[in-house]
C-alpha cells in the first residue's frame, strides 16, 4: 500500500515570497490533515479535511495560509507572503476513519521550509 | 480546547533499562490517547494508543497506562535498545475532534 507522498520535501524561500506544499493521501482515506511541526515541538494541527470540506481550520492564520481539496483527494497548502517563523516542517497526514482523531493518522514524509 | 503537556523532555537511559514517559491533559471528555514515534529525519509514527475504556494496553515491551481521574497517561518501555532512540510524541482527542500532541521527548539509548 503506497503512503503519504508529499512534495516538495524541501524549499527554501524568502520571506515575504510564497511557497506551496503539494500531498496525495493513501487510497480512501477521507480525512486529511495538515500539522506544521517547528523544530523541537510536537505537530501542530492547521486543517482538516473531510472528503473536500474543512472540517476545522481555527489554528489556520488566514491572512497568509490557504489551503485546499479539491475533488476530496489531493490537497495544496499555500503560504503567501512567507515569515521568518513559519520555518518548520509542513506534515500531511490522512486517516481512515470518516471524521475526527480517534483513528491511527499517517504522515507524509514532511515538506521543510526555510524562510531567510 | 484541549492542552497536552508531555515530560520529561529529554531522557537518557542504558540499554536494557526501562524508560518512562508521562503526558498530562486538560480536556476531561478526551477518549483517545496515542502515542507517535519520530525517528531522526522520518515521518511519525502509530507505536500503541489506548482508549478511555482501558487503563492499560501492552504490545511486547511497550506498554501504556491511563488513568482518567487524574487525567494523565504514561508510555512504558521495557528493556530499552538502541532502535528505541527517537523522539516520542503523546497525543490526545475526544469524539470528532483532531489530535493534539505534545511537545515530545527525546530518547537516547546510550549502549
Amino acid at each position: 500500500e503506497a503512503g503519504v507522498a508529499q512534495s516538495p520535501r524541501y524549499k527554501i524561500i524568502e520571506k515575504r515570497q510564497s511557497v506551496a506544499f503539494w500531498c496525495n493521501p493513501i487510497s480512501g482515506h477521507a480525512t486529511l490533515y495538515w500539522y506544521q511541526q517547528i523544530l523541537g515541538q510536537g505537530p501542530k494541527l492547521l486543517i482538516q479535511f473531510q472528503n473536500n470540506g474543512v472540517v476545522d481550520d481555527s489554528q489556520l492564520p488566514k491572512d497568509r495560509f490557504s489551503a485546499e481539496r479539491l475533488k476530496g483527494v489531493d490537497s495544496t497548502l499555500k503560504i503567501q507572503p512567507a515569515k521568518l517563523e513559519d520555518s518548520a516542517v509542513y506534515l500531511c497526514a490522512s486517516s481512515l476513519v470518516s471524521s475526527g482523531g480517534t483513528g491511527e493518522l499517517f504522515f507524509g514524509e514532511g515538506s521543510r521550509l526555510t524562510v531567510l | 480546547g484541549e492542552n497536552v503537556e508531555q515530560h520529561p523532555s529529554t531522557l537518557s537511559v542504558q540499554e536494557g533499562d526501562s524508560a518512562v514517559i508521562k503526558c498530562t491533559y486538560s480536556d476531561s471528555a478526551s477518549n483517545y490517547f496515542p502515542w507517535y514515534k519520530q525517528e531522526l529525519g522520518k515521518r511519525p509514527q502509530l507505536i500503541i494508543d489506548i482508549r478511555s475504556n482501558v487503563g492499560e494496553k501492552k504490545d511486547q515491551r511497550i506498554a501504556v497506562t491511563l488513568n482518567k481521574t487524574a487525567k494523565h497517561f504514561s508510555l512504558h518501555i521495557t528493556e530499552t535498545q538502541p532502535e528505541d532512540s527517537a523522539v516520542y510524541f503523546c497525543a490526545a482527542s475526544k469524539g470528532n475532534t483532531p489530535l493534539v500532541f505534545g511537545k515530545g521527548t527525546r530518547l537516547s539509548v546510550i549502549a
